[in-house]
């Protein structure tokens, strides 16, 4: 059962609006949230996190809201971008044994469009 | 700054065939990892190694053996792969004592015919 879960497969966008792309977990022992940005045939690169402790975090256009008790975290971008373009993906880390582990989800395609 | 660095970058093996893909980081993370990614899913942890030393395995294990030969390089080794082992493979390392997010390197495509 995936316990990370991104249920839009895709977000159109237009440039200059706002991206909300959205996340939800099920296991409680996730104590940090990252989105990353994967463009083709490329690694993910990291855009944002949170943690636990905090509902809300802030860089630049990126913001990041987390609601624990809905365990769901979403990404908004101000202003949008075409270089947004890209598939985020929202994962969840936690300890397992003796090294935090990253799950992740299936990713949202965002297209800005200009 | 090279970051993570996996080698090859493509790669067609036969059914029953052996290959290693290899991964270096140059971040003096004590953590290293491997995924696989699959059209349509998340990506999915193979096996990782918190420390130089130690393996463990993740999500994914079976068909798979790992080797972290020293703090710098973990290794990925098809033993003899099978067309279910098709996907897109990348390493990662974070330090495993911080908060930090974990660095992919540009990802290995396999293709088992």
């Amino acid at each position: 059962d995936q316990q990370v879960k991104q249920n839009s497969p895709s977000l159109s966008v237009q440039e200059g609006r706002i991206s909300i792309l959205n996340c939800d977990y099920t296991n409680s022992m996730f104590d940090y949230f990252l989105w990353y940005k994967k463009y083709p045939a490329e690694g993910p690169t990291f855009l944002i996190s949170i943690s636990s402790i905090k509902d809300k975090n802030e860089d630049g256009r990126f913001t990041v809201f987390l609601n624990k008790s809905a365990k769901h975290l979403s990404l908004h971008i101000v202003p949008s971008q075409p270089g947004d373009s890209a598939v985020s993906v929202c994962a969840a880390s936690g300890w397992a044994g003796s090294a935090r582990q990253l799950t992740f989800g299936s990713g949202t395609q965002l297209t800005v469009l200009p | 700054n090279a970051g993570v660095t996996q080698t090859p970058k493509f790669q067609v093996l036969k059914t029953g065939q052996s290959m290693t893909l290899q991964c270096a980081q140059d971040m003096n993370h004590n953590s290293m990892y491997w995924y696989r990614q699959d059209p349509g899913m998340g990506l999915r942890l193979i096996y990782y190694s918190a420390s130089e030393g130690t393996t463990d395995k993740g999500e994914v294990p079976n068909g798979y053996n790992v080797s972290r030969l020293n703090k710098r390089e973990f290794s990925l080794r098809l033993e003899s792969a099978a067309p279910s082992q098709t996907s897109v493979y990348f390493c990662a390392s974070s330090d495993r004592d911080t908060n930090t997010e974990a660095f992919f390197g540009q990802g290995t495509r396999l293709t088992v015919v």
